[in-house]
């Protein structure tokens, strides 16, 4: 059972409008979420994060927003720029001590 | 500080060979983890250490998988024998403050044929 899940494999945006990007998970206990981005062919970087105590997180063009209640988080990329194109992975954790869950990735393609 | 490093970056073996994967974590870093990329599954954990002892290995999906820290700047993680559902891209990451802020090496690519 994927307890974090990311429903859009792919996403196409054009340059300089927004990207957003979704995840949705199962587990009440993850309390801290994190994205990381991911170019062919390197491992995967740590984007942002955000706690559970908190519903926006913003850094420069990247922001954060989350809804405990729908268990929703979301990341938005705003203006999109063709260098955003990546594997971009939403991740949750619980209390301290537990691991971290992965969604599946969506793939954003940003064209010029 | 160079990062997180992981050898060899691609690997082709036949099935029923032997596979070993490397991997030398940030210095300083207590954490380490093994993940492996697929298609069907995305990012899933296979194992991590902390300060080189073995916490928790259930992802590993069976005996044929192992994995050692035998030391705080190297691991292993081994396949025998290998099998063509192998076949994946397996990330070595390190961790300073735990479970969240992962850096990740850059993967070694794995085909099992």
């Amino acid at each position: 059972d994927q307890q974090v899940k990311q429903n859009s494999p792919s996403l196409s945006v054009q340059e300089g409008r927004i990207s957003i990007l979704n995840c949705d998970y199962t587990n009440s206990m993850f309390d801290y979420f994190l994205w990381y981005k991911k170019y062919p062919a390197e491992g995967p970087t740590f984007l942002i994060s955000i706690s559970s105590i908190k519903d926006k997180n913003e850094d420069g063009r990247f922001t954060v927003f989350l809804n405990k209640s729908a268990k929703h988080l979301s990341l938005h990329i705003v203006p999109s720029q063709p260098g955003d194109s990546a594997v971009y992975f939403c991740a949750a954790s619980g209390n301290a001590g537990n691991m971290l869950t992965f969604g599946g990735g969506t793939r954003l393609m940003v064209k010029p | 500080d160079a990062g997180v490093i992981q050898s060899p970056r691609h690997e082709v073996t036949e099935m029923g060979q032997e596979v070993t994967l490397r991997c030398k974590p940030i210095s300083g870093h207590d954490y380490l983890f093994w993940y492996r990329q697929t298609m069907m599954r995305g990012l899933e954990l296979l194992i991590y250490f902390n300060n080189n002892v073995p916490i928790d290995d259930s992802g590993m999906p069976e005996d044929r998988f192992s994995a050692k820290m035998p030391n705080a700047s190297f691991s292993t993680l081994k396949i025998q024998p290998s099998e063509p559902r192998d076949s994946a891209v397996y990330f070595c990451a390190s961790s300073g403050t735990g479970h969240e802020k992962l850096f990740f090496g850059s993967g070694t690519q794995l085909s099992v044929l």
